[in-house]
């Protein structure tokens, strides 16, 4: 299995362009989740996902849609860059509701010019 | 003040020693994670507790609900064990996670 697999891993934007940064997972699992990470802070739950079909917001949702109509990909859409969301974003995924341990991607390190 | 609290910021000790690393925390749980990350940026995740301790290798993991409060250690170190460690808390069925911002080791050869 590869596990929770991120692209890109690196991605220089400009302010207001959009982008996609992808996540995949290969072991079946329901729940998604998207974080990103600054210096100085924990990570923090953007937007995560229950099934497909199913997603709600995390702590920091502005500025960020997802979607997830399969199990295996649950995408992140920056809609419009801005320098504050200059971040490192992980994927997470784990088999249920049950606090069982979540699986992290590698990152995608994202500079917005 | 932070939901979840890590003390200490930064760790620093010799190869061999006995580490602890602590995490307390504001709200009611159900669940407590610790997490690795390294120093290439990939996080891994250490243990889910709900009560009681867990082993494994040389991580031990405890938590006690009722002062809000749980410990990582670490045994016999090694500098391999050199990474941030994350503490994060949460209730089954939420997927709403609060995190630490994380203790940095660094175990000297």
């Amino acid at each position: 299995n590869a596990g929770v697999t991120q692209t890109p891993k690196f991605q220089v934007l400009k302010t207001g362009q959009s982008m996609t940064l992808q996540c995949a997972q290969d072991m079946n699992h329901e729940y998604m989740s998207w974080y990103r990470q600054d210096p100085g802070m924990g990570l923090r739950l953007i937007h995560y996902s229950v099934g497909a079909g199913i997603t709600d917001q995390g702590e920091v949702p502005n500025g960020y849609n997802v979607s997830r109509s399969t199990t295996e990909d649950f995408p992140l859409r920056l809609l419009s860059a801005a320098p504050s969301q200059t971040s490192v974003y992980f994927c997470a995924s784990r088999p249920g509701p049950h606090g069982e341990t979540q699986y992290f991607g590698p990152g995608t390190r994202l500079l917005v010019l | 003040k932070n939901e979840v609290e890590q003390s200490p910021q930064n760790l620093t000790a010799q190869e061999g020693e006995f580490i602890t690393i602590n995490c307390s925390y504001s709200v009611g749980i159900s669940a407590l994670h610790w997490l690795q990350q390294h120093p290439g940026g990939g996080i891994v995740s250490l243990f889910m507790l709900s009560s009681g301790k867990k082993k494994h290798g040389r991580l031990i993991a405890t938590i006690n609900i009722q002062e809000k409060h749980s410990s990582l250690h670490i045994t016999a170190s090694h500098p391999r064990d050199s990474a941030v460690y994350i503490c994060a808390v949460g209730n089954f069925g939420n997927e709403k996670l609060t995190f630490g911002t994380g203790t940095r080791l660094t175990i000297i050869p």
